[in-house]
């Protein structure tokens, strides 16, 4: 059983607050870590795709860093803006022994209020 | 174009029936999947197929049985639908280790 875990499990912010949510998963057997953005009634979509240990990535107002020792990934959004309100999920990609086995976390359920 | 497209987007049948969702994508993805979507908006994997091959079996219900008569389908066949199948399942697809694209999702209701 691959363990993928977000925390927090939700979280309520002002506009124009900066936030951050944070991905466990298992350190051994690692090939990729993506980021999902799901908004409701919509289906979810990649926002970024992570393989390598140190790895920064950023689009926009989000970005998103990668400790594959250890185990976990931080999403960030600077000057939350309503339109960000949605759940993001991190998915983790093993190596072998279960490839294409791209398993989900539990998401991170964002409200952005005026 | 939808590149990843399921059908129907709602389902509602009775207990006991057989039902079958259809996926394609157009986007020349050799992997699709199949994810159920719990009451907390969990996705748990149910299948995985690469190049027509089923690669993941997530210990779901043999009364499931996906099917891929090519890369670019993958449907998933329900026999005698129980009250418990009744939830939101995703269809996806990716190239070999890389992101995934999702369908809108099938909402079955089982009454």
């Amino acid at each position: 059983i691959l363990n993928v875990e977000q925390s927090p499990q939700s979280l309520h912010v002002q506009e124009g607050d900066s936030t951050n949510f944070t991905c466990s998963f298992p350190s051994s057997n690692f090939y990729a870590l993506h980021w999902y953005r799901w908004e409701t009634a919509k289906s979810p979509e990649a926002l970024f795709v992570m393989t390598l240990n140190g790895d920064e990535k950023k689009k926009g107002r989000i970005s998103a860093t990668l400790n594959t020792k250890e185990g976990y990934s931080y999403l960030y959004i600077k000057g939350s803006q309503p339109e960000d309100s949605a759940t993001y999920l991190c998915a983790f990609l093993p190596l072998t022994g279960g490839g294409n086995k791209l398993t989900f976390g539990t998401g991170t359920q964002l409200k952005v209020e005026l | 174009d939808t590149a990843v497209s399921q059908t129907p987007k709602y389902l509602v049948t009775q207990m006991g029936n057989d039902k079958s969702i259809k996926c394609e994508q157009n986007l020349g993805h050799d992997t699709m999947y199949w994810y159920k979507q719990d009451s907390k908006k969990f996705l748990k994997i149910m299948f995985s197929y690469n190049n027509k091959e089923l690669i993941i079996n997530e210990t779901v219900p043999n009364r499931f049985s996906p099917k891929s008569p090519d890369k670019a389908h993958l449907n998933l066949h329900i026999n005698s639908l129980e009250l418990g199948d009744s939830a939101v399942y995703f269809c996806a697809s990716s190239r070999t280790l890389g992101e995934a694209f999702f369908g809108q999702g099938t909402r079955l209701t089982v009454v």
